[in-house]
């Protein structure tokens, strides 16, 4: 089967910080995505990657980064956070641009 | 804007009935997924549609797609309390790479 981990299912950060949120998939994927998620909201795309040091932006960019050094590894990064980025944060891999995905358990991220 | 949205938002049922839930979207797609979300939790992949499909079974779901009117449905038959749970739909559209979910539909079905 395949497996996604997150590295923190929770997390508190503080205003200003710095924030790594880890992905690794284990079944040589070649896309990954970084959702959040909040209620109302659905689903929305941050920043995807269909291959190794190559990322795309998604519908919500803003505020955010990523890197993908290796093919199993995918990290988001919050480079200054802010309230407004409390949220779950969903990683998911997939084969192929638009067949299924699979996704992590999710990180709930909150910024005091 | 969403591409797709879910009705009803949410549903509740007894255990033994059915649940139906429905998706519209707007573009040309590819195919359609259904998810699956347990509270706090990840998506699970239920099933994919595609575009050329109407009908697809998987156990006790059935999902249909009708592109005419841009819309698929999600049957659970036979509900149980495990099937409690957020309802996803997911688009592919022709003109994008991406999917793209609607806000889902939270299931509740009583023992």
């Amino acid at each position: 089967d395949v497996k996604v981990t997150q590295s923190s299912r929770y997390l508190v950060k503080r205003t200003g910080e710095k924030v790594f949120l880890e992905c690794v998939q284990d079944m040589d994927h070649e896309n990954m995505f970084w959702y959040r998620q909040d209620p109302g909201l659905g689903l929305r795309l941050i920043y995807f990657s269909y291959d190794v040091k190559m990322k795309e932006k998604g519908d919500i960019p803003e505020g955010y980064s990523v890197s993908r050094e290796k093919k199993e590894r995918f990290s988001l990064i919050l480079e200054s956070a802010s309230t407004n980025q409390t949220s779950m944060y969903l990683c998911a891999s997939s084969t192929g641009q638009s067949l299924e995905q699979f996704f992590g358990p999710g990180t709930r991220l909150t910024v005091l | 804007s969403q591409q797709g949205e879910e009705d009803p938002q949410a549903l509740s049922i007894q255990e033994g009935e059915n649940a139906t839930m429905n998706c519209s979207y707007k573009t040309s797609i590819n195919n359609l997924q259904w998810y699956r979300q347990n509270s706090g939790r990840g998506l699970v992949h239920l099933i994919l549609i595609r575009s050329n499909e109407r009908e697809k079974h998987s156990g006790r779901l059935r999902v249909t797609l009708d592109t005419s009117k841009k819309s698929s449905s999600l049957l659970i038959t036979a509900s149980r309390a495990a099937d409690t749970a957020s309802y996803f739909c997911a688009t592919d559209p022709v003109d994008t790479d991406k999917l793209i979910f609607g806000t889902g539909t939270r299931l509740q079905v009583f023992p």
